[in-house]
C-alpha cells in the first residue's frame, strides 16, 4: 500500500540554523500538507499546497516557513531561523483531491537547543 | 470556526471489553469527521470518515463512529478492545465546502490492560 514518507525521523539542530525537512507524497496525489505537534498540545495545520502554490496557510506559518516541491516527487518544509519555540513533531501528508483523504506521514521530530 | 474537543485524554479498558472515546464538535458548515489512530513511531492511520452519507460509519479493525448532530458528537466505539488497540487516537474535522484544513482534537491515549 502506498505510503507518505517523511526523512529525517529526527532533527536537532541549533537555534538560528535553517532545517529543511523533506517528505516524499503519495504519487498519484495533487495537494500537500504540513501540520505540527508541539509536545503535549493539538496538531495544528501549518500549510496546504497545490499546483506548485500555497492554497491555504495558518497564521503560525509566518515568513520564517517555506514550502516546495523541488523535483516532482519531494515536499519540502523549510524553517529559515529556527527557534526553541519550533520544537516539534512536524507531520507531512497529501490528498488526491482538494477534499480527498489526507494520508498522513510518520513525522520529523525537530528538536531547537 | 470549526473546533473538536475529546472529552478523555486517557481511556484505559481491559481486553476484551467495549471501547467509547468520546468527541465533541463545534462547525459553522456540515463538517467532514474523521477519526484518525497512531501508533508509537507511526504515521496517522485514518480509521474512519463520515461525510454526509450514512450516520454510523464502519472503519477498519471493527472500529465505527456515529454521527449525531444534534448532539454534535461523533463517539468512536469498538465491541471488544484487542491489545492492538493500544494507540493515540484523534478525532479531527474539516468544513465539508472545499477546505483543506483538518482541525484536531487534543487526542486520546487508549490503554488496554490484559
Amino acid at each position: 500500500e502506498p505510503e507518505v514518507t517523511q526523512t529525517p525521523s529526527h532533527q536537532v539542530t541549533q537555534m538560528g540554523q535553517e532545517v529543511i525537512l523533506r517528505c516524499v507524497p503519495i504519487s498519484n496525489h495533487l495537494y500537500f500538507y504540513w501540520y505540527r505537534q508541539i509536545l503535549g498540545q493539538k496538531v495544528e495545520f501549518l500549510v496546504s499546497f497545490y499546483n506548485n502554490e500555497i492554497s491555504e496557510k495558518s497564521e503560525i506559518f509566518d515568513d520564517q516557513f517555506s514550502v516546495e516541491r523541488p523535483d516532482g516527487s519531494n515536499f519540502t518544509l523549510k524553517i529559515r531561523s529556527t527557534k526553541l519555540e519550533d520544537s516539534a513533531m512536524y507531520f507531512c501528508a497529501s490528498s488526491e483531491y482538494m477534499e480527498g483523504t489526507q494520508y498522513f506521514g510518520p513525522g520529523t521530530r525537530l528538536t531547537v537547543l | 470556526a470549526q473546533s473538536v474537543t475529546q472529552l478523555d485524554s486517557h481511556v484505559s479498558v481491559s481486553e476484551g471489553t467495549p471501547v467509547l472515546l468520546r468527541c465533541n464538535y463545534s462547525s459553522s458548515y456540515s463538517p467532514s469527521l474523521f477519526w484518525y489512530v497512531q501508533h508509537p513511531n507511526k504515521g496517522l492511520q485514518l480509521l474512519l470518515k463520515y461525510t454526509s452519507a450514512a450516520t454510523l460509519v464502519k472503519g477498519i479493525n471493527g472500529f465505527e463512529a456515529e454521527f449525531k448532530k444534534s448532539e454534535t458528537s461523533f463517539h468512536l466505539t469498538k465491541p471488544s478492545a484487542h491489545m492492538s488497540d493500544a494507540a493515540e487516537y484523534f478525532c479531527v474535522v474539516s468544513e465539508a465546502q472545499g477546505a483543506q484544513k483538518l482541525v484536531f482534537g487534543q487526542g486520546t491515549r487508549l490503554t488496554i490492560n490484559p
